[in-house]
């Protein structure tokens, strides 16, 4: 599975957008972009995935450059909960299902 | 639906103990995916279990084991504990798809382990 790079940290202020980046320039064409979060001690939350289009859930959007080797999470409206670490994943669709997790970025929401 | 379940959340035991965890799945989910989490390490991806069978494993040595029931339900075990084995068990479950990919990986609240 391709490797992702991202900030250690971020914060953002409550009610405001906060946009989580993630590079990951060595991507497969079979590969999806997967986001976990986990507030502290907790098991990790899956988010969204996308493979190329943009997507978008309850919880966010997942925008996908058109190259691919990059991606950005978006919380539309942060809240104070929201505050954890976030984990962008490259993952392959084969059989092999294992997720590979780097260190995430912290993402601190402020009042 | 419920979500994963895992159990117990708590654990302490004494080095050289052995310890079993289980998991839950998600109701219609067969594939359940353990992983290790610790500060210096991070999330490790310990071992994959579909139709009662061992699909993928992680780098982690032999005292680590699983398995899987009939009903999708999964143990892992840790025998002759180390002081490094202090960490939070996760296991996760999928569906299984079609050519044998698996879906999304929904995870449950963990166990926390400690060694003394």
């Amino acid at each position: 599975d391709a490797k992702t790079t991202q900030p250690p940290s971020m914060d953002c202020a409550e009610g405001r957008a906060a946009n989580l980046p993630c590079n990951h320039s060595t991507i497969s064409g079979n590969e999806y972009v997967y986001w976990y979060r986990q507030i502290h001690s907790q098991g990790p939350q899956y988010i969204i995935h996308g493979l190329k289009n943009n997507e978008t859930n309850e919880m966010a959007s997942l925008i996908i450059t058109e190259d691919r080797k990059s991606s950005t999470l978006i919380l539309p409206h942060a809240t104070l909960r929201d505050t954890a670490v976030y984990y962008c994943i490259v993952r392959a669709t084969g059989a092999n299902s294992k997720l590979t997790f780097g260190k995430g970025i912290t993402l601190s929401v402020r009042p | 639906k419920a979500g994963v379940t895992q159990t117990p959340r708590y654990l302490i035991k004494t080095r050289g103990q052995q310890v079993t965890l289980s998991c839950s799945p998600i109701s219609g989910h067969r594939s359940v995916s353990w992983y290790q989490q610790t500060p210096g390490q991070g999330l490790q991806f310990l071992f994959e279990y579909f139709s009662e069978t061992q699909r993928n494993k992680g780098n982690f040595p032999g005292r680590f084991s699983g398995r899987q029931f009939s009903n999708s339900r999964s143990e892992m075990n840790v025998s002759t504990l180390e002081l490094g084995d202090s960490a939070l068990y996760l296991c996760a479950s999928s569906l299984r798809l079609a050519g044998g990919r698996t879906d999304t990986q929904y995870f449950g609240p963990g166990t926390r382990l400690t060694v003394l």
